[in-house]
C-alpha cells in the first residue's frame, strides 16, 4: 500500500519570505513523487516530479522540492513567496513497481498556502 | 484545462436519482481517471480506464460505475445518488507510460471539475 501525509492543513507566510510545504510518503518500493497546485475553482496543475537522480527537483513558477529517502520526505520549497502562490498544494506518490494497468497516484489531503502581503 | 472538458460543471439533484458526468478529451491519451475531492480527504480515485472498454476500480468505487466506449469519452454514473456523493468530481488524463526509464511516471492533466450537490 502507498500513502502520503501532509501534516499541515494550512501554511501562512509573508510575501518575500521562503516557504516550505511538507510531505512524507510511504511505499513498499521506490517512489515516484509529485506536487500539484490547485487555484480556486480550478483543476489541479502539475508543478514538479521526482523519478530518480538528483534529489533536488526544480519545477514550474520557481518551486523546487527535495527528495530525502532516509526521512521519506518530499518537501516543496520556494526561496521567495509571492501573493499569487496562494493556493492549495497536493503531494502525490505512486510505487515505481506498481503492476501494469495500474498507475494510480495516491494524493495527500492538501495544504492551503496563504501568502500575506 | 486545455484538451479536457467536463460536463456538467454544476449539478443539483435529489437523492435516488441517476446522474452521469462526462469527461471528454482531445489529447488521444490512453489513461483516464475519475477522482472526487472532499475537504479533509484530498483527492480519492473512484475509477480509471487504461483503454476503450478497459476500466478498473479505485479507492472509493462503491456506488459508482464508469464506461468508456471511445478513446475520448469517459463517463461516470451514479445509479442512485446519495447525499454522501455530494462532492467535486475531477477527471484526469495521462499518456501511455513508456516501458523503460521513467515508465509509469506520467503526469496527470486535470479537468476543471464538476460540482455535484445531492439534496
Amino acid at each position: 500500500a502507498q500513502s502520503v501525509a501532509q501534516p499541515e492543513d494550512q501554511v501562512n507566510v509573508a510575501e518575500g519570505n521562503p516557504l516550505t510545504v511538507k510531505c512524507t510518503y510511504s511505499v513498499s518500493g521506490n517512489p515516484y513523487l509529485f506536487w500539484y497546485v490547485q487555484y480556486p475553482n480550478r483543476g489541479l496543475q502539475f508543478l514538479l516530479k521526482y523519478i530518480t537522480g538528483d534529489n533536488l527537483v526544480k519545477g514550474s513558477y520557481g518551486f523546487e522540492a527535495e527528495f530525502n529517502k532516509s526521512q521519506t520526505s518530499f518537501h516543496l520549497k520556494k526561496p521567495s513567496a509571492l501573493v499569487s502562490d496562494s493556493a492549495l498544494y497536493f503531494c502525490a506518490v505512486r510505487d515505481a513497481h506498481s503492476g501494469a494497468g495500474s498507475y494510480q497516484l495516491t494524493f495527500g489531503k492538501g495544504t492551503k498556502l496563504s501568502v500575506i502581503p | 484545462d486545455a484538451g479536457i472538458t467536463q460536463s456538467p460543471r454544476h449539478k443539483v439533484t435529489e437523492t435516488g436519482t441517476p446522474v452521469t458526468l462526462r469527461c471528454h478529451q482531445t489529447e488521444n491519451h490512453r489513461y483516464m481517471y475519475w477522482y472526487r475531492q472532499d475537504p479533509g480527504h484530498g483527492l480519492r480515485l473512484i475509477h480509471y480506464s487504461y483503454g476503450v472498454k478497459d476500466t478498473d476500480k479505485g479507492e472509493v468505487s462503491d456506488g459508482y460505475s464508469v464506461s468508456r466506449s471511445k478513446t475520448e469519452d469517459f463517463l461516470l454514473t451514479l445509479e442512485s445518488a446519495t447525499s454522501s456523493q455530494t462532492s467535486v468530481y475531477f477527471c484526469a488524463i495521462s499518456e501511455t507510460p513508456r516501458l523503460s526509464g521513467s515508465g509509469g511516471a506520467n503526469v496527470l492533466t486535470f479537468g476543471a471539475g464538476s460540482r455535484l450537490t445531492v439534496l
